[in-house]
C-alpha cells in the first residue's frame, strides 16, 4: 500500500514570490508520481508527472518538481507565482501494478497581491 | 470536445433516495474510475473498470454499484442515500498498458439532505 503526505494544508504567498509545496510518499513498490491542480469548483487537471528518466520535470506554466528517491519526495516549486495560480494542489502516486491514484490531502496555494 | 463528462454537475436529494451519476469519456481510454472527494478535499479511489471489468473495488458500502455498459461509460448508482454520502464524485479515465495520467471529469457535487 502507498501513502502520500502533504504537510502543508495551506500556503499563503505574495504574488511574484517563489513557492514550494511539499510532498512525501511511502511505498513498498516502484511508483509513478503526479501533481494535479484543482481550481475552484472544477475538476482535477494534471500539472506534471514523473514516470521515468530525468528526475526534474516541468510544466508549461512554470512549475517544476523533482523526484528524490532517497528522500521519497516529489516537491513542487515555482520561482514566481501569479494570482491565477491560486488553487488546490494534490500530489499523487500510482504503483506499477494497481494503476489507481493515491492522493495526498492537498495544499491550498493562496496567492495574494 | 469534452474529454470526460459527468452528469449531473449538482445533485441535491433526500435521505433514502436512489440516484445515479453518469460518466462518459471520448478519449478512447479503456480504464475508468470513480473517486470520492470529501468535505476536507480528501480524494479516494472507489472503483476502477478496465474494458468493462471491475478491477478495483475499495471498501465502499454495497449501496454503491458501478455499471460499465461499454468502455466509454461508467455510471455510479447509489441506493438508500445517507447524509455521509454527501461529497464530490469524480469520474476519471486512462489508458491501460503504457503508464500515463488519468483524466478527470468536472465532478458531481452530491448533497444529501
Amino acid at each position: 500500500a502507498q501513502s502520500v503526505t502533504q504537510l502543508d494544508s495551506q500556503v499563503p504567498v505574495f504574488e511574484e514570490a517563489p513557492v514550494e509545496l511539499r510532498c512525501n510518499y511511502s511505498s513498498s513498490v516502484s511508483v509513478y508520481l503526479f501533481w494535479y491542480v484543482q481550481y475552484p469548483n472544477q475538476g482535477l487537471q494534471l500539472l506534471l508527472k514523473y514516470l521515468s528518466g530525468s528526475t526534474l520535470v516541468k510544466s508549461i506554466n512554470g512549475f517544476e518538481a523533482e523526484f528524490n528517491k532517497s528522500q521519497t519526495s516529489f516537491h513542487l516549486r515555482k520561482p514566481s507565482v501569479h494570482i491565477s495560480d491560486t488553487a488546490e494542489y494534490f500530489c499523487a502516486v500510482m504503483d506499477t501494478g494497481r494503476r489507481a491514484l493515491t492522493f495526498g490531502s492537498g495544499t491550498r496555494l493562496q496567492v495574494q497581491p | 470536445d469534452t474529454a470526460v463528462s459527468q452528469t449531473p454537475k449538482y445533485l441535491v436529494t433526500q435521505m433514502g433516495n436512489d440516484k445515479s451519476i453518469k460518466c462518459e469519456q471520448n478519449l478512447g481510454h479503456d480504464t475508468m474510475y470513480w473517486y470520492k472527494q470529501d468535505s476536507k478535499k480528501f480524494l479516494k479511489i472507489m472503483f476502477s473498470y478496465n474494458n468493462k471489468e471491475l478491477i478495483i473495488n475499495e471498501t465502499v458500502p454495497n449501496r454503491f454499484s458501478p455499471k460499465s455498459p461499454d468502455k466509454a461509460h461508467l455510471n455510479l448508482h447509489i441506493n438508500s442515500l445517507e447524509l455521509g454520502d454527501s461529497a464530490v464524485y469524480f469520474c476519471a479515465s486512462s489508458r491501460s498498458g503504457q503508464v500515463t495520467e488519468a483524466f478527470f471529469g468536472q465532478g458531481t457535487r452530491l448533497t444529501v439532505v
